[in-house]
């Protein structure tokens, strides 16, 4: 199975601030690659698929790069309802996995 | 409103059996394949069981093949899980997710998703 590796597993960042997240699959995985937002109490929500694409509704702070094993999720300006968990999924290989999550903290 | 509810779980002793379901409204049910993904108490997200749109493929994790069954009935717009031989491990909160079709067709990617069942295996 493609482990998916995110780094870091926290994350402080003050509103307004940048942040970047990465995530690491064991194998290639192309660009079939996704990340979702979890908010707690709440279903995870898709953000970005095939890398790079936000998903309908995503505001534009959220951005997605990165092909192969090597993928990072930018949030370009952090907004208060942005501080959540965040997980990467591939969707490239049988059995779909998720990385553990990086939880993004208000500084 | 797309939405999908899930029902059917609760607490269970180890080895015994439970069905979850999902009722899925406001798009074509059976355009879509459907999944299974659950989350331990605290922990993050494990995919456990995916179904196309006709049943024809039926993928499972290895932690769950042999005891758990995914099935649906697309006249119902309605997505299963049997869960045989439970384990104390298979204690989580348990969402179904329909996948993303975009211009170039279904990805294997879940834009909606339920608010899921909590099923608590203990004795």
């Amino acid at each position: 199975e493609v482990v998916m590796t995110q780094s870091p597993a926290a994350l402080s960042v003050s509103p307004g601030e940048r942040a970047t997240l990465s995530c690491r699959a064991s194998q290639s995985v192309s660009s079939n690659l996704a990340w979702y937002q979890q908010k707690p109490g709440q279903a995870p929500r898709l953000l970005i698929y095939g890398a790079s694409t936000r998903a309908t509704g995503i505001p534009a702070r959220f951005s997605g790069s990165g092909s192969g094993t090597e993928f990072t999720l930018t949030i370009s300006s952090l907004q208060s309802e942005d501080f959540a968990v965040y997980y990467c999924q591939q969707y490239n290989n049988w059995p779909r996995t998720f990385g553990q999550g990086t939880k993004v903290e208000i500084k | 409103e797309v939405q999908l509810v899930e029902s059917g779980g609760g607490l269970v002793q180890p080895g015994r059996s439970l069905r979850l379901s999902c009722a899925a409204s406001g798009f074509t049910f059976d355009d879509y394949a459907m999944h299974w993904v659950r989350q331990a108490p605290g922990k993050g997200l494990e995919w456990v069981s995916g179904i196309s749109w006709n049943s024809g493929s039926t993928p499972y994790a290895d932690s769950v093949t042999g005891r758990f069954t995914i099935s649906r009935d697309n006249a119902k717009n309605s997505l299963y899980l049997e869960m045989n031989s439970l384990r104390a491990e298979d204690t989580a909160l348990y969402y179904c997710a329909k996948v993303l079709k975009d211009r170039s067709g279904q990805k294997g990617v879940f834009d909606i998703w339920g608010q899921g069942t909590m099923v608590t295996v203990s004795s």
